[in-house]
């Protein structure tokens, strides 16, 4: 299994408050990727990001903020968490091979409950 | 870039091959196909992957028409353990230029005794 991490496993926190989620890979991969996942919707990409400090919006980016100061870490921020954000949430990191390939590998994911 | 339609469901018994097929009816030919699958709670997992021809590995096979706008993901010993829900995936553009996977709903493959 490709080796990331991601931290908390998970959390319950109050509708305002911040949230930060965080991945860590330990296979010095160039791209990683925030997903989350609710039921009747599948995995939907949040943001990814395909360098240190380079980032991008995915399908659904409002409400969250991403950074990226070192290739092994990618962080997921709800600056203002609110009940709609409730969901599980998986890192991927991916190594791509040519334009057109590409294999993304998992992580365990994290449950998040906002109150 | 391609979409991917599957059914949503699929039974299969222990023991026999397990076929999953998906439709990519408008895949370009440049495109690979992607089969990930995800068991209950756990991050989806990284199945195979091809371009036109058949491809093999330890977890399954890959079967491509020769058109390429469909597929056939094949477990050919199925177990308990195959029970999840299987993707099959082909790569979307993204705005920056960037392109990535997109996750449809999937098969959710039942395994039974």
């Amino acid at each position: 299994d490709a080796g990331i991490t991601q931290s908390p496993r998970h959390k319950v926190t109050e509708t305002g408050t911040p949230v930060t989620l965080r991945c860590h890979q330990t296979e010095n991969h160039r791209y990683m990727y925030w997903y989350r996942q609710d039921p009747g919707h599948g995995l939907r990409l949040i943001h990814y990001s395909y360098g240190v400090k380079d980032t991008d919006k995915g399908e659904v980016s409002d409400g969250y903020s991403v950074s990226r100061s070192k290739t092994e870490d990618f962080l997921l921020t709800l600056e203002s968490a609110t009940s709609s954000q409730t969901s599980v949430y998986f890192c991927a990191i991916s190594e791509s091979t040519g334009l057109t390939q590409e294999t993304q590998y998992f992580g365990p994911g994290t449950r998040l409950l906002v109150l | 870039d391609a979409k991917t339609t599957q059914p949503p469901s699929m039974d299969c018994a222990e023991g026999r091959a397990a076929n999953l097929p998906c439709n990519h009816s408008t895949i370009s030919g440049n495109e690979y196909v992607y089969w990930y699958r995800q068991i209950h709670s756990q991050g989806p997992q990284y199945i195979i992957h091809g371009l036109k021809n058949n491809e093999t590995n330890e977890m399954a096979s890959l079967i491509i028409t020769e058109d390429r706008k469909s597929s056939t993901l094949i477990l050919p010993h199925a177990t308990l353990r195959d029970t999840a829900v299987y993707y099959c995936i082909v790569r979307v553009a993204m705005n920056s230029g960037y392109s990535t996977l997109t996750f449809g709903k999937g098969t959710m493959l039942l395994v039974s005794p």
